[in-house]
């Protein structure tokens, strides 16, 4: 069965700090890999997406994420993180077969220290 | 602006009653998607919907009825069958498209029992 993995509950960084968020996801076929963040009460705000070609894309906010097929991974990463940045971030993968359905990592809750 | 409304943002429910949360876009988007979020588990899909008058049951349907009688529309009942409704509940919706996934999110309900 499909599934995406966060493996990753809780980081804390300092501002100013990089930040690696990792994702691993289990699909057969290639898969279109999503990132949302979502702030606390809100809905979830897309920062990028894979469906193909280039496998580091860029995203809003300054985020970026790589596409390694051989280790299944979708990694989330900024340079420099802002304390605007603590919110919680989800990784997800969209099924093929016609239809939208996405299937969603647990998530992973940022904390930035000033 | 284009956006998901939802209302309302907090919602209490007795025992033994149904209620319904609404989702209204104006996107002019054709799917559309009900999500619930618990803690710890990201977002689970609950019904979703590609076109008027049709709509598919997710992961979690038991419990919850939809229905979609207008484009703009995707109200969600919880029906006294779901014996375990508090959670946090977004609506979502995208364009047509097995790689594209549900982009836009409304800013949830939650969902309390008294």
């Amino acid at each position: 069965a499909q599934s995406v993995t966060q493996p990753d509950i809780h980081i804390t960084v300092s501002e100013g700090a990089s930040l690696e968020l990792r994702c691993n996801y289990s699909y057969g076929a290639t898969p279109y890999l999503f990132w949302y963040v979502q702030s606390p009460g809100q809905g979830l705000q897309l920062l990028l997406k894979y469906f193909s070609g280039d496998t580091l894309v860029q995203g809003i906010k300054g985020f970026e994420a790589e596409f390694k097929r051989s280790q299944s991974s979708f990694n989330l990463r900024k340079p420099s993180v802002h304390w605007s940045d603590a919110a919680e971030y989800f990784c997800a993968v969209a099924l093929s077969g016609g239809y939208n359905k996405l299937i969603f990592g647990a998530g992973t809750r940022l904390a930035v220290h000033p | 602006d284009g956006g998901i409304t939802q209302s309302p943002k907090y919602l209490f429910r007795k025992e033994g009653q149904n209620v319904t949360l609404s989702c209204e876009q104006n996107l002019n988007h054709d799917a559309m998607y009900w999500y619930r979020q618990d803690p710890g588990q990201g977002l689970r899909l609950i019904y979703y919907s590609q076109i008027v008058n049709d709509f598919q049951k997710g992961d979690i349907a038991e419990g919850y009825s939809v229905s979609r009688e207008k484009k703009e529309s995707f109200p969600l009942t919880v029906t006294s069958a779901q014996k375990n409704p508090t959670a946090f509940y977004l609506c979502a919706s995208s364009i047509p498209g097995g790689h594209l996934g549900p982009q836009h999110f409304g800013d949830g309900t939650r969902l309390s029992i008294l």
